[in-house]
């Protein structure tokens, strides 16, 4: 049971373009979302979050913006970078319970020069 | 430097072999959370320790264990190992009520 998807395995975009990334959930009672990025060799690194009481939330280039009608959030990258290149996972938690994420498959991004 | 430590880095066993990673959290977080990751597969949960108590359990096989110590660093212990076992285990530390990690950078275990 994937509570969580990412059905993009792969994206490829190029340089200075906005990357936008996808993930849909299924469990009514996620109320906290958030973007890892992941190097090869590395642990994942915390990105960007997002609570379900806001609709998006701005960090520099990064945007994440959570539509809970449909379930859905995305991360959107301006401008894209060649050390965005990475695998991206979005995670989810319920905050008031054992606050384990629960992750997507990733979509590995590539930025092209 | 995330300030998680697990060790090995790398170990490759035999099937049948018994086998313990090692992680010790960030300082000042009292979780500890394992994951599994196989071939470019999402980050699947196995357990949660709290300040030395089980917190939360996943898909964890009855064939892993795990146990978190008073100085709050904590094993997984990996038995009767699998080929199917193979894989990236990560350990992730939080404070409890935080929502996000801090992830180790993993051990990769691999089973021939």
């Amino acid at each position: 049971d994937q509570q969580v998807k990412q059905n993009s395995p792969s994206l490829s975009v190029q340089e200075g373009r906005i990357s936008i990334l996808n993930c849909d959930y299924t469990n009514s009672m996620f109320d906290y979302f958030l973007w890892y990025k992941k190097y090869p060799a590395e642990g994942p690194t915390f990105l960007i979050s997002i609570s379900s009481i806001k609709d998006k939330n701005e960090d520099g280039r990064f945007t994440v913006f959570l539509n809970k009608s449909a379930k859905h959030l995305s991360l959107h990258i301006v401008p894209s970078q060649p050390g965005d290149s990475a695998v991206y996972f979005c995670a989810a938690s319920h905050i008031q319970g054992a606050q384990k994420l629960v992750f997507g498959q990733g979509t590995r991004l590539t930025i092209n020069p | 430097d995330s300030g998680v430590t697990q060790t090995p880095k790398h170990l490759i066993t035999a099937t049948g072999q018994r086998v313990t990673l090692r992680c010790s959290p960030r300082s000042g977080d009292l979780s500890v959370y394992w994951y599994q990751q196989s071939l470019d597969q999402g980050l699947q949960f196995l357990i949660q320790y709290y300040n030395g108590e089980e917190r939360a359990k996943g898909n964890i096989l009855e064939r892993f264990s795990a146990q978190q110590f008073p100085d709050l660093h904590s094993e997984l212990n990996l038995s009767s190992l699998e080929l199917g076992d193979s894989a990236l285990y990560f350990c992730a530390s939080s404070l409890v009520g935080a929502g996000g990690y801090t992830f180790g950078s993993g051990t990769r275990l691999t089973v021939v």
